[in-house]
This record gives structure tokens, sequence and C-alpha cells, in this order.
């Protein structure tokens, strides 16, 4: 049975960092994109991030230069490294698989206030 | 970046209407778009992709179509269970999600 398991959110003020990890199991998760997606409270679906199998990756621009999205294939997890953060970035964090996203995780908040 | 815009942001519907959910890309985005659907306080579920393929386990009530940049999401006959919040995707050029639409109960 496919699981994504989001861990890392919490609590930080703005200009701090976190680091989002997302475990998988029970997909191909060498074979396929995966993808980070946000939703700020009572807000609609952003996409964040995705990174290739191969590990290259794709940022939106408003997270460029402060994100940094990475996979280790051996131990299916996927990161999203998040510095500088500002008020705006809090939200939900879903880790999605591929690029049509049919696993979702339960999602991890972030919360970033002063 | 493709612009996303779904139409329209609430609709009000009854058991068993018929319902209508459009999205328009701001360019060509072929038949690379995704239909979600999301309830509170849960994670999207995938309802389709690649504009007409229905996701394993979708019952057949839902249906997608359109092409380049005219996209629809049809709800043969609304269920209790299909008042929640719809969103549409685009993933031909990165990705980017339409703003949702809301079905809530007449």
């Amino acid at each position: 049975q496919a699981q994504l398991v989001e861990s890392g959110g919490g609590l930080v003020k703005p200009g701090g960092s976190l680091r989002l990890s997302c475990a998988a199991s029970g997909i191909s998760f060498s074979d396929d994109y995966m993808t980070w997606i946000r939703q700020a409270p009572g807000k609609g679906l952003e996409w964040v991030s995705y990174i290739s199998s191969s590990g290259t990756p794709y940022y939106t621009d408003s997270v460029k230069g402060r994100f940094t999205i990475s996979r280790d294939n051996s131990k299916k997890l996927v990161y999203l490294q998040m510095n500088n953060l500002r008020v705006e970035d809090t939200a939900v964090y879903y880790c999605a698989s591929g690029l049509s996203h049919d696993y979702w995780g339960q999602g991890t908040l972030v919360l970033v206030t002063s | 970046d493709i612009q996303m815009t779904q139409s329209p942001s609430t609709l009000s519907a009854s058991v068993g209407d018929r319902v209508t959910i459009s999205c328009r890309s701001s360019q060509d985005v072929g038949h690379w778009l995704a239909w979600y659907q999301q309830k509170p306080g849960k994670a999207p579920k995938l309802l389709i992709y690649k504009t007409s393929t229905l996701e394993f386990g979708v019952p057949s009530r839902f249906r997608g179509s359109g092409s380049g940049t005219e996209f629809t999401l049809t709800i043969s006959s609304l269920q209790p269970d299909d008042f929640a919040t719809y969103y549409c995707q685009q993933y031909d050029i990165l990705s980017t999600f339409g703003q949702g639409t809301k079905v809530d109960m007449k």
C-alpha cells in the first residue's frame, strides 16, 4: 500500500530555516518525480517544487534561491530545505508523487511568525 | 508562467444535479491536465489525469474533457460525497493549480 509521510514542520521566525522530509513506501520511488505542494490557511493549492528521478530540481519563482529540494533514492526520502523563511511561506506542505499526483502525504504545517 | 483560471469559484447544487466546472489555461498545455477533489482538513485526491483518464477507483460519474487551453470537469449526477473543492492542475510546463471551485449544497 502506497504511503507518503511528511515530517519536519513547525514554528519558525522570519529568516529562519526548516527541513521537511517525506518518507515513501509502496511506490516506485526511484522511477518517479517527487513534488512539494503547499496550501496557505484557507487558500488554494500552490506548486512549490519537484525533482526528477535523476535529481534535477525545479522551483516556483517565489522560492528560488531560498528552498532546495533533494532526494535519496536508496532511502526513499525526499527533502525540502527551506531557508530565509517569510511569513508568506506559512502553509501546510504536502509531499506528492509524480507530476499528476496519485499519492499524497497528510501534510505538515509550517508556521512562520515573529 | 502558465496561469490556470477556474470558473465558477463557488457552485451551489443539489444531489442529482449535473455539475460542470471549467478550467482555462493561459497557454496551450496539450492534454497535461489533472483534476483533484479536496475535502476540509484532508489532502487532495486525484480524480482525472491527462485530461480525461479516470484514476483507478474514481466513480464513472466524473468525466474530464477538453484540450489545449479549455478543459471541463463534469459530474453527471452529484452525490452527497461530492460536496468538496475541486482543483485543476496543468503539468505541461512546470505545474500550476487553478484557484479552486467549491461545490456546496443549494
